[in-house]
């Protein structure tokens, strides 16, 4: 089955300051990737998503890069604000049948802490 | 649209015991499925369903069942509660298959087994 790994599992920095966020996938049929961002005590909730077929994707502070020769792709947060404090998640999914991606495979985690 | 409800919150259960938690969601979607959450373990995919009367197994399906008799409700059954099991159970559901966009999670239920 897919094998998602995601590195660093915490990550700290100033506000202002550019995070990032790194996955790699094992399965080379998966073809969709999104990013979930779990506050505490929350439910997760997905920010921003990419498919095979695209390199990249922004939406306004938020950008998600894929490699696919490589099997990684990346997380990419500018001007970091102290609502952006969460666990997020990347994750994989591979197509099982017609009917579309049922399977999504999630990375461990990255707690992201902004430092005022 | 109250989106996916799950109940109940939090559970305490002994060893040995079963229990059911309920997940209902009112947006029409064909697919549901069950994560558990550990820390440092992400979320893990217990089993899922396409569609009433359609259910697979995920990532670590022993020791739950499930059914989908509606297109609404998709219950997890715990059939005899082990330690192993204490986690944050979510549901989540979305139309036709993850590919499709996103998948709208519950608040999640705490479950602890003694």
């Amino acid at each position: 089955g897919e094998n998602v790994e995601q590195h660093p599992s915490t990550l700290s920095v100033q506000e202002g300051d550019s995070a990032v966020i790194k996955c790699t996938y094992s399965d080379s049929a998966s073809n969709y990737f999104p990013w979930y961002k779990q506050e505490l005590g929350k439910r997760p909730q997905l920010i921003i998503d990419i498919r095979s077929n695209v390199g990249e994707k922004k939406d306004q502070r938020i950008a998600v890069t894929l490699n696919k020769t490589a099997k990684h792709f990346s997380l990419h947060i500018t001007e970091t604000q102290p609502e952006d404090s969460a666990v997020y998640f990347c994750a994989a999914s591979i197509k099982v049948t017609d009917f579309g991606n049922e399977k999504l495979t999630f990375g461990t985690g990255t707690r992201l802490t902004i430092i005022p | 649209n109250a989106g996916v409800t799950q109940t109940p919150k939090f559970q305490v259960l002994k060893t040995g015991q079963s229990m059911t938690l309920q997940c209902a969601q009112d947006m029409n979607h064909e697919y549901m499925s069950w994560y558990r959450q550990d820390p440092g373990m992400g979320l893990r995919l217990i089993h899922y369903s396409v569609g009433a009367g359609i259910t697979d197994q995920g990532e670590v399906p022993n020791g739950y069942n499930v059914s989908r008799s509606t297109t609404e409700d998709f219950p997890l059954r715990l059939l005899s509660a082990a330690p192993s099991q204490t986690s944050v159970y979510f549901c989540a559901s979305s139309f036709w298959g993850a590919d499709t966009g996103e998948l709208f999670f519950g608040e999640g239920s705490r479950l602890t087994v003694l």
